[in-house]
């Protein structure tokens, strides 16, 4: 089944206490990209990724990381949480030449 | 640079009505439009989109949008509202790729929450 693939789900943590979320796809698409959605300012794109070790900054990119050293994989981090970044966090893959993104079913995080 | 704005954060229809969606988008170059769906506790999925082709979009679910560049709008509309079609609502815009967009930079409105009464 093709699917994108977020871990964890849920996750409190505390500021400063660094963190990786990861997403993994089998669909051998070429794009991959983070966003987090808030409420009252839907989702906003936080990295971006258009193919193995090429990756650029989305509108929100500030307290994050991102590495894309094998094409399936685009992990998330961040390397000093604060309470700012608490957020629901979606990783998403498209084949490049299409907008049809693949979405994960989100990673909820809460910094305290 | 491109935008996105969805009119009305909260929308409400009785079962049976017309959904009506309203997305206006900002975009210096001929754009790609689409309009996404997200389920509660779930990621969102496509449901129709448009790359220059026909202005009339067909999704999923019954789901339908006109692209009026004139009025630089894609409005969502289903003409007889179901309980499942009560989620959230996303209008993107990104750039084709002939004009050196980057493919999978979507820029998103900031939603429109569907709710249908019984």
């Amino acid at each position: 089944e093709a699917q994108v693939t977020q871990n964890p789900r849920y996750l409190i943590t505390v500021t400063g206490k660094k963190l990786t979320v990861t997403c993994s796809q089998n669909m051998n698409h070429e794009y991959m990209s983070w966003y987090r959605q808030d409420p009252g300012l839907g989702l906003r794109q936080i990295y971006y990724s258009m193919n193995v070790e090429v990756t650029d900054k989305g509108d929100v990119p500030e307290g994050y990381k991102v590495s894309r050293k094998e094409k399936r994989n685009f992990p998330l981090i961040l390397e000093s949480p604060s309470p700012n970044q608490t957020s629901l966090y979606f990783c998403a893959s498209n084949r490049a030449n299409t907008g049809e993104l693949f979405f994960g079913e989100g990673s909820r995080l809460t910094v305290l | 640079a491109q935008s996105v704005t969805q009119l009305g954060s909260h929308v409400s229809v009785s079962e049976g009505a017309l959904v009506l969606l309203r997305c206006n988008y900002s975009s210096s170059v001929p754009p790609y439009l689409f309009w996404y769906v997200q389920y509660p506790n779930q990621g969102l999925q496509l449901l129709l989109k448009y790359t220059s082709a026909a202005t009339l979009v067909k999704g999923i679910n019954g789901f339908e949008a006109e692209f009026k560049k004139s009025e630089t709008s894609f409005h969502l509309t289903k003409p007889s509202a179901h309980m499942s079609d009560a989620a959230e609502y996303f209008c993107a815009v990104s750039e084709p790729p002939n004009y050196g967009g980057s493919q999978g930079n979507l820029i998103f409105g900031k939603g429109t929450k569907l709710s249908v009464k019984p």
